[in-house]
């Protein structure tokens, strides 16, 4: 089934530990994208990917770090957690041309909880 | 700023009709979107507006003024399976999206 698809599902981390969520999709998008979505509040954008080997920095970048080096990978590190970093993470792609640059694709999402 | 208001919950009976309002304050503008998600799920894409009026898709429609920084869902003939958060989002200049907080739609028999 195409699509994207995030590991792990959940998580409990103790703070100050490293963590890699992991996120690949088959559908050929040429972008990227990974959101924290934090209640009461909207879907904020923490790094976004144009294309293969590119990133760029959203809303929250800090504390985050993405890298790009296929189309279909994008994987977001945690490089020292905080308990603020406490959030459900979605993981999006779409076309970069056309109609379907305006459609995003979200991934079921990946619960993390710092402790 | 940039920001995108919608109210936090509504509630509705199954089989009527249900309007959910958002009104948008973004630099630039390039299209107003509405996600739907399910408790525990991802959002899934609705409709997307550019240009003002209405856009009907089944029994979902949306409608957009530009100059007046306002759309709105609409759902009739409302189902239980309707329940679940709608998302709206704009996209500003930069063609990034500022997503509203959600609005929680609870459907009563």
């Amino acid at each position: 089934i195409a699509g994207i698809t995030q590991a792990p599902t959940s998580q409990i981390l103790a703070a100050g530990r490293r963590m890699t969520l992991r996120c690949t999709q088959d559908m050929r998008h040429n972008a990227m994208y990974w959101y924290r979505q934090d209640l009461g509040l909207g879907l904020r954008l923490i790094h976004y990917s144009n294309t293969a080997g590119t990133t760029g920095k959203g809303e929250v970048p800090d504390g985050y770090s993405v890298s790009r080096a296929n189309t279909d990978d994008f994987p977001l590190t945690l490089a020292s957690a905080v308990p603020s970093q406490t959030s459900v993470y979605f993981c999006a792609s779409s076309d970069s041309t056309g109609v379907g640059a305006n459609v995003l694709t979200f991934g079921a999402g990946s619960r993390l909880t710092v402790l | 700023g940039q920001n995108i208001d919608q109210p936090t919950e509504m509630t509705a009976t199954e089989g009527a009709i249900v309007q959910i309002n958002c009104t948008y304050q973004t630099s630039g503008f390039n299209g107003l979107f509405w996600y739907q998600q399910h408790a525990g799920e991802a959002p899934t894409f609705l409709s997307y507006n550019v240009l003002d009026g209405l856009e009907e898709k089944g029994r979902f429609s949306s409608f957009l003024s530009r100059s007046k920084g306002y759309s709105y869902l609409l759902l009739k003939e409302l189902q239980m399976k309707d329940s679940a958060s709608y998302l709206c989002a704009g996209k500003d200049s930069n063609y990034q999206l500022i997503w509203g907080a959600g609005t929680k739609l609870i459907i009563k028999p």
